[in-house]
């Protein structure tokens, strides 16, 4: 499984942009970069997933360097129900990989 | 729509014990997974079924636990008996098809267990 890397924490304050890095630079031309995110005492949930363009959708945007390298998630405004361990996981749909989640990085949004 | 539905909430039990979690996915969804997650890591799979057969069971200790899925629907993980070190949530995922460019996980919020 190709592997990513994301700081262990970040801080945010509330009602400001907040971006999470995650590296992959082993990835390959088929892997997709998928973010999931859990908030305390529950199961992860789905933030967005993407390819090689740029993705927007109700919850978060996602941007993925020209490379393929690396990618950010992008939350616009932080609120305190945003505070949750964001997972950032790649998957090869042409060989049916399963999801690895690595230990992900624990966003704190501070009032 | 309903979600992943997970039984029980939480259980303690002393080492030696057996325990059994319950999992109900999402209707129409042909794959579950079961996941266990220790605290300050990320989920790690445990087995994954498509319908009721068993699509990968390769990091399950076999030798003690043991999971099916009557009728591709509900499915049961047991642990028989019960170590200190499975201690962990044991979270239940399913999704409407395997192979999938746009396939989201489902999660339900899972059974905490504590061996003691």
């Amino acid at each position: 499984d190709a592997k990513t890397t994301q700081p262990n924490s970040m801080e945010s304050n509330e009602e400001e942009p907040v971006h999470l890095p995650c590296n992959h630079s082993t990835i390959s031309g088929t892997d997709y970069i998928h973010w999931y995110r859990q908030l305390p005492s529950q199961g992860p949930e789905y933030v967005i997933h993407g390819l090689t363009s740029n993705v927007n959708n109700r919850m978060a945007s996602l941007a993925i360097a020209e490379d393929r390298k690396s990618s950010t998630l992008i939350l616009h405004r932080a609120t305190l129900r945003d505070a949750a361990v964001y997972y950032c996981i790649l998957r090869d749909v042409n060989y049916g990989q399963n999801f690895v989640f690595g230990p992900g990085t624990r966003l704190s949004v501070l009032p | 729509e309903a979600g992943v539905a997970q039984s029980p909430r939480y259980k303690i039990i002393e080492k030696r014990q057996s325990v059994a979690f319950w999992c109900n996915p999402i209707s129409g969804h042909a794959t579950l997974y079961w996941y266990q997650q220790i605290l300050g890591q990320g989920p790690k799979l445990l087995i994954q079924f498509q319908n009721n057969g068993v699509v990968d069971d390769s990091q399950l200790p076999k030798d003690r636990f043991s999971a099916e899925r009557l009728k591709g629907v509900d499915s049961t993980l047991k642990i028989q008996p019960a170590k200190l070190e499975d201690s962990a949530v044991y979270l239940c995922a399913s999704s409407l098809r395997p192979v999938e460019t746009n396939e989201k996980l489902f999660f339900g919020s899972g059974t905490q267990l504590s061996v003691l």
